[in-house]
């Protein structure tokens, strides 16, 4: 079934802690993306990708770094959490810009 | 400057009721508006769309109407259930070649 996965789905880590949240996709977009959401509050974009070997930064300035080296894996890594990093990220894809954006369950990321 | 505004952060709807959730948009070339639905730690999931050559777009219990002289447009729920309560984004798109813009959601609840 064509569906798109983030791992891990919770994770607490210690400040100073280089991470990476895995995006994997099965239905051959092109785009992905990646958000920042805290509750009651917008999705912000961090970073997106039009497709393999292409990223670009997001509305939405972050820290973090992603690489896009094949079409399925989009991981995004933080070198160095801190607890402002604390908040729920989400992966998406699509096979256009516009229209049809599908996510991942998100990644719960607190930063102690 | 926000070019999809949901200004309601929270409706409360007695079950069984229509619950009617609404977003304004300041963009003329958006052509293509998408709700989704979210719950807490988890991603969103598309609900409904509607082309901006339509006014209504109706899917079970959920309606969406476009007006877009006013640039608006809502999302009615009839009749309103338990597991509609989570979080709705409005999203609107200019096109294949451009990303979304969401909207900071509304947390629709539902009371038994």
């Amino acid at each position: 079934e064509a569906d798109i996965y983030q791992t891990p789905r919770y994770l607490v880590i210690g400040t100073g802690k280089k991470i990476t949240l895995e995006c994997s996709q099965t239905m051959g977009h092109d785009k992905m993306y990646w958000y920042q959401q805290d509750p009651g509050m917008e999705l912000h974009l961090i970073h997106y990708s039009y497709g393999v070997n292409s990223t670009e930064k997001g509305d939405l300035s972050s820290e973090s770094t992603v690489s896009r080296i094949r079409t399925e894996h989009f991981p995004l890594t933080l070198e160095s959490a801190r607890p402002s990093h604390t908040s729920q990220y989400l992966c998406a894809s699509s096979r256009d810009f516009g229209y049809g954006y599908t996510f991942g369950s998100g990644t719960r990321l607190t930063v102690v | 400057d926000q070019q999809v505004k949901q200004n309601s952060p929270s409706l409360s709807v007695q079950e069984g009721r229509i619950s009617i959730l609404n977003c304004d948009y300041t963009n003329s070339m958006f052509d293509y508006f998408l709700w989704y639905k979210k719950y807490p730690a988890e991603g969103p999931t598309f609900l409904i769309s509607i082309s901006s050559i339509k006014d209504k777009n109706e899917d079970g219990r959920f309606t969406v109407f476009l007006n877009k002289s006013a640039k608006h447009l809502s999302l009615h729920i009839v009749p309103s259930q338990p597991g509609d309560s989570a979080v709705y984004f409005c999203a609107a798109s200019a096109g294949s070649n451009y990303q979304l813009i969401w909207g900071a959601g509304t947390k629709l609840i539902i009371k038994p």
